[in-house]
């Protein structure tokens, strides 16, 4: 079974420039999250998709933070405008549905860079 | 909410038990995981313990739970330098309704030969 894809793998940019990262989960899980890592810290849930709809963006910083999972497969993360604190690792993991209890496989991670 | 601690670092001999711990707040959390993340890589699941059990044990890895006490540990027996990384406690949290996990700082081990 193929994994959790994430492009691209690294990122450079100015602050107040905007950034995109893609994710395709594993075929057939229907749930999918985002998650962000501060270095040095455990990741934090930024948001979590039931196919394409949200479940839980309460975390997510949406004066600059955007997703969509649209047709409930691949999904994007979106910051407009970045800032020099959203320099992080940016993972995204899939599950079979929401309440698997099997933990998540989870993608290498996007590593943003805000200079 | 939610809170997972760890030590930040361990360091141990190959051959050597290493023993990392946790500690969790969600006393509702139905499931309790290790991940283990390597330099530049995603997260890996290793292991996971429903919250009704208090030991599991996959070949050399071996999971302890103290409900009462929150304390979750994770046991790896005749550590080799490839154990090198960093290892993270997660609880489930189905507070929500969803399962969603909540991650601890994460435990570097280091493998010296």
């Amino acid at each position: 079974e193929a994994g959790v894809a994430q492009s691209p793998r690294y990122k450079i940019i100015e602050k107040r420039q905007s950034v995109a990262f893609w994710c395709n989960p594993i075929s057939g899980h229907a749930t999918l999250y985002w998650y962000q890592q501060i270095l040095g810290q455990g990741p934090k849930l930024l948001i979590q998709f039931q196919n394409n709809g949200v479940v839980d963006d309460s975390q997510l910083p949406k004066d600059r933070f955007s997703a969509e999972r649209l047709k409930g497969v691949d999904s994007t993360l979106k910051i407009q405008p970045a800032k020099l604190e959203d320099s992080a690792v940016y993972l995204c993991a899939s599950s079979l549905d929401q309440d698997s209890n099997y933990g998540y496989t989870f993608g290498s991670g996007t590593r943003l860079t805000v200079v | 909410g939610e809170d997972v601690e760890q030590s930040l670092f361990l360091s141990v001999r190959e051959g050597d038990s290493s023993v990392i711990n946790c500690t969790y707040t969600d006393s509702s959390s139905t499931y309790l995981y290790w991940y283990k993340q390597e330099p530049g890589a995603g997260l890996q699941l290793l292991t996971y313990i429903f919250s009704n059990m208090d030991m599991k044990q996959d070949q050399r890895l071996t999971v302890l739970l103290n409900k009462k006490d929150k304390h979750l540990s994770l046991r790896i027996a005749d550590t080799q330098t490839g154990d090198s990384a960093i290892y993270f406690c997660a609880e489930g949290d189905l507070n929500t309704g969803f399962q969603k996990l909540v991650f601890g700082t994460g435990t570097r081990l280091l493998v010296s030969p």
